[in-house]
């Protein structure tokens, strides 16, 4: 089956660091691939996808791109802020989602 | 245009006890997948339902069953509950016309503690 593999943290930053969580998935197609985010105490959000190889998935200055050579979708951001702070997951979608163990972001002013 | 909801929020049982979660789909979708999610690890698959039938299952046992409604609503059954079970257990819904590339829109949770 399907599985995904994330860099665990956690990880902590200084405001306007660049940020990178490192995302590596095993399966036997292509799957589409995301990342969610979890604030404290909220659900989980999609944070941006890319469903084909080269693909790129951006919102609110994050970006990752669909390798399938590596096969990763790293997430980064140049500049985090402290309202960035939250836990991040990816998952790849083959019908049912598969997450990595999620990676907990804390960035301080 | 509500999203996906959940209830209740919090729930407290004892060992050896059943539960019943409850989740509606956003509206549009007609597929609902439910998740277990551990303090601190990322969300594990149950199961997932469309037009009232089960059609994935991941690795849970039978304690776990689910049911789906004419109105694409569900619910999330645990029998015999151990303490293991304590979890955030998580719904989403999506469409299931859009096939795998589909994004899953997922319920605040409901909160389940086993004492």
């Amino acid at each position: 089956g399907n599985s995904v593999t994330q860099m665990e943290g956690p990880v902590t930053l200084s405001e306007e660091a660049f940020l990178t969580i490192n995302c590596t998935y095993t399966a036997t197609g292509y799957p589409s691939l995301f990342w969610y985010v979890q604030y404290p105490g909220e659900g989980l959000q999609l944070l941006l996808k890319a469903t084909k190889a080269d693909d790129k998935g951006s919102n609110k200055g994050f970006e990752a791109t669909y390798r399938k050579e590596t096969t990763s979708f790293h997430l980064e951001k140049g500049s985090v802020q402290v309202s960035d702070s939250a836990v991040y997951f990816c998952a790849g979608n083959d019908y049912k989602l598969s997450f990595g163990a999620g990676t907990t972001v804390t960035v301080r002013a | 245009d509500a999203g996906v909801t959940q209830s209740p929020t919090h729930l407290i049982k004892t060992r050896g006890q059943q539960v019943t979660l409850r989740c509606s789909p956003k509206s549009g979708h007609d597929t609902v997948s439910w998740y277990q999610q551990a303090l601190g690890q990322g969300p594990q698959f149950i199961f997932q339902y469309y037009e009232e039938e089960e059609r994935q299952r991941g690795n849970f046992p039978d304690r776990f069953s689910g049911h789906q409604f004419p109105n694409y609503s569900s619910e999330l059954n645990v029998n015999a509950l151990l303490l293991g079970d304590s979890a955030l257990y998580l719904c989403a819904s999506s469409q299931w016309a859009s096939g795998s590339n589909n994004e899953q829109f997922f319920g605040p949770g409901t909160r389940l503690t086993v004492l």
